[in-house]
């Protein structure tokens, strides 16, 4: 079947504007999680998904940041009035059993 | 918190040659373990796991990995290698799955493999 899809693939923005980076799990997975890799930080947890609810929204990195997810299925990170240090590459993964996560290609993020 | 140490940021191997990738964690309960592999331009793909029972671990790829309680360590390996191999490495440890925290992933180890 499909794997985790995620969009746009790159997505370049000029300082200051929003952003909405889009995840579509694979079909009937309950967990869903976000991430950020930058070169600095590495791979960071930002979100984490159980059907439509975010018990915890304290990885995300400020409050410029906010994720929903509708349906139990698509996921949207939403990054306000985006900042140079917000460039990075926003992964997406889903999981059924909790035994592996399975991840998408990724969204390039670039802030000029 | 948990942490994952990748020691070495690149390693370059020769084809044919064998390999080892070394992760040392930090964990306050029993870790679940990762090896996920990225190429360019590409989301992780999962190597192999580690949950409990054998210490030694099969994984895709003809990679392997041991868990070694003593020496808080992780480390991955294949025998011979092959120019596709070449990619980003990534440690990471957590609950079975990830849980509510996500996976704590190493900065990753680049794999070079010379000709």
């Amino acid at each position: 079947g499909a794997g985790v899809s995620q969009s746009p693939s790159n997505k370049v923005t000029e300082k200051g504007k929003d952003v909405e980076l889009r995840c579509d799990p694979i079909s009937g997975h309950t967990a869903l999680y976000w991430y950020r890799q930058s070169l600095g930080q590495g791979l960071e947890f930002l979100i984490y998904f159980q059907g439509n609810s975010a018990p915890d929204k304290s990885g995300l990195p400020s409050d410029r940041f906010s994720a929903e997810r509708t349906g139990g299925s698509v996921s949207t990170l939403t990054i306000q009035r985006t900042q140079q240090e917000d460039s990075a590459v926003y992964l997406c993964a889903s999981t059924l059993t909790g035994n592996e996560q399975f991840f998408g290609p990724g969204t390039r993020l670039t802030v000029l | 918190a948990q942490s994952v140490t990748q020691p070495d940021i690149h390693i370059t191997v020769s084809e044919g040659a064998s390999l080892e990738l070394r992760c040392n964690y930090s964990y306050g309960a029993t870790p679940y373990l990762f090896w996920y592999v990225q190429s360019p331009g590409q989301g992780l793909q999962l190597l192999l796991k580690y949950f409990s029972g054998d210490t030694l671990v099969q994984g895709i790829k003809g990679f392997e990995a041991e868990f070694k309680r003593s020496q808080s360590s992780f480390n991955l390996r294949k025998p011979s290698v092959h120019w596709s191999d070449a990619a980003e490495y990534f440690c990471a440890v957590g609950v079975r799955g990830g849980g509510a925290d996500g996976l704590t992933f190493g900065k990753g180890t680049h794999l070079i493999i010379q000709p």
